[in-house]
């Protein structure tokens, strides 16, 4: 499963909403995750089974979508927030397909 | 808290080896399938192995099959990536993760490791 995402960078002012989609190649039913890069560190696990945030992730994010189609949305763009945001199915497991990423940065 | 430490990153020549290492605290070690992922410098995530709770079951990327082993020893809190015949397009950096119903719950800082002449 091939999974596509969009944009490949978001310029986004702080305080602004920002919208990440991301596409599967084919239906991955709920079986999506995000996960987050700061520049310089490890990915962290920010949403599972499409909508679910992990241990300690802010209420600003969240996560949609279904079978094909999946967006994960940032409500207020705080400065941790600028970052690399990757999506993950784990439909096909293991070990699942990761998006190509998408990089939010200030405008 | 979970916290995953990976070392042994170093440049190596092509066709050479390495050990990365990665020490977990926080966790019941035995409970958990651990992964190992790498990510090319400016590129995006590769998964790389997995291997189960007791250690049975070992899966590996196309990429990598047949030149790396993993292994994990649960007297010392560890996983281990043994890398033969590395190849400059495994040049990266090498992070360890524990499995969570089918995703990467927790990561470490990662190691990086060059391959180059």
């Amino acid at each position: 499963i091939v999974m596509t995402q969009s944009p490949a960078t978001l310029s986004v002012s702080p305080g602004e909403r920002a919208t990440l989609s991301c596409r599967a190649s084919e239906s991955v039913s709920g079986n999506l995750g995000w996960y987050q890069q700061r520049p310089g560190q490890a990915p962290r696990l920010l949403i599972y089974g499409t909508s679910t945030r992990a241990t300690g992730i802010p209420a600003r994010f969240s996560g949609s979508g279904s079978g094909t189609e999946f967006t994960l949305t940032i409500s207020s763009l705080q400065s941790d927030d600028f970052a690399v945001y990757y999506c993950h199915q784990y439909k096909t497991w293991p070990p699942g397909t990761f998006g190509q990423g998408t990089k939010v940065e200030v405008k | 808290e979970v916290h995953l430490v990976e070392s042994g990153g170093a440049v190596v020549q092509p066709g050479g080896s390495l050990r990365l290492s990665c020490a977990a605290s926080g966790f019941s070690f035995d409970e958990y399938t651990l992964h190992w992922l790498r990510q090319a410098p400016g590129k995006g995530l590769e998964w790389v192995s997995l291997i189960t709770r007791d250690g049975e079951y070992t899966s590996y990327g196309d990429s990598v099959r047949g030149r790396f082993t993993i292994s994990r020893d649960s007297r010392k809190n560890s996983l281990y990536l043994q890398m033969n015949s590395l190849r400059s397009e495994d040049t990266a950096f090498y992070f360890c993760a524990n499995e969570q119903s089918k995703f990467f719950e927790s990561w470490g800082q990662g190691t990086l490791v060059t391959v180059s002449s």
